[in-house]
């Protein structure tokens, strides 16, 4: 069965960097994409952005363009989300969802993975 | 820019049935496809509806979607309400290569 998983939460201080890996098993890595998303304390759900796990092509939300790098590992079947310059804002839980029949779709989710930003 | 609009909150007894709406504005909603997803607290999303009326199996027929084009909106109706329905509900669709969320409605079952 589809399966995605997360790495461990994250503290970091402002400035800095974060990866989140997302491993996957359980369908052909590369007949899909990989979506990420987060959520805020008392926010909603945001779209970060998209990666094809077929040829590595992007598509960044507008907000996190300038600073948010999507890879892939085929060979571990596994996505990586890098936010940069992080400020208390960054503060959420951040998802990643298997693509469906369109890449922007969203079939399977991971657990998430909490990262909090804090001097 | 496209947005989806829920209502905040909705309320209904167990064994009843509910319908949560998600209303497009400035965009056709008709255009693309909308999934619902259902987060309770503590948990990650799970997707109940895709594609507009799709269920991903294992998600019991109580759920279904639907898209009312005279209105712009887009539909989730769970009947035979049970107490572990109450979670939060997010629409979701895209335009312009962009993914939108509503701003999700939570769901008390009494």
């Amino acid at each position: 069965q589809v399966q995605l998983v997360q790495s461990g939460a994250e503290l970091k201080k402002p400035g800095a960097s974060v990866k989140v890996s997302c491993q996957t098993s359980g369908y052909t890595f590369t007949s899909s994409g990989i979506n990420w998303a987060r959520r805020a304390p008392g926010q909603g759900l945001e779209w970060m952005g998209w990666i094809s796990g077929y040829n590595g092509d992007t598509k960044y939300a507008q907000k996190f363009q300038d600073r948010v790098i999507m890879t892939t590992d085929k060979s571990t079947k596994t996505a990586y989300m890098e936010l940069r310059s992080l400020t208390s804002d960054d503060t959420a839980m951040y998802y990643c969802a298997k693509s469906g029949s369109y890449f922007l779709i969203f079939d399977f989710w991971a657990q998430g993975t909490l990262v909090t930003v804090s001097s | 820019n496209f947005m989806l609009t829920q209502p905040h909150s909705v309320s209904e007894s167990p064994g009843k049935t509910v319908t949560i709406s998600c209303t497009g504005i400035s965009g056709n909603i008709a255009s693309n496809y909308v999934q619902w997803f259902q987060q309770r607290p503590g948990s990650a999303p799970t997707t109940v509806i895709f594609e507009d009326r799709q269920r991903p199996s294992g998600v019991p027929d109580r759920f279904s979607g639907s898209v009312d084009y005279s209105s712009n909106s887009a539909s989730l109706t769970i009947s035979g309400l049970k107490p572990e329905d109450e979670a939060e509900y997010f629409c979701q669709s895209y335009d312009n290569n962009n993914v939108v969320f509503g701003g999700g409605t939570k769901l008390t079952v009494l």
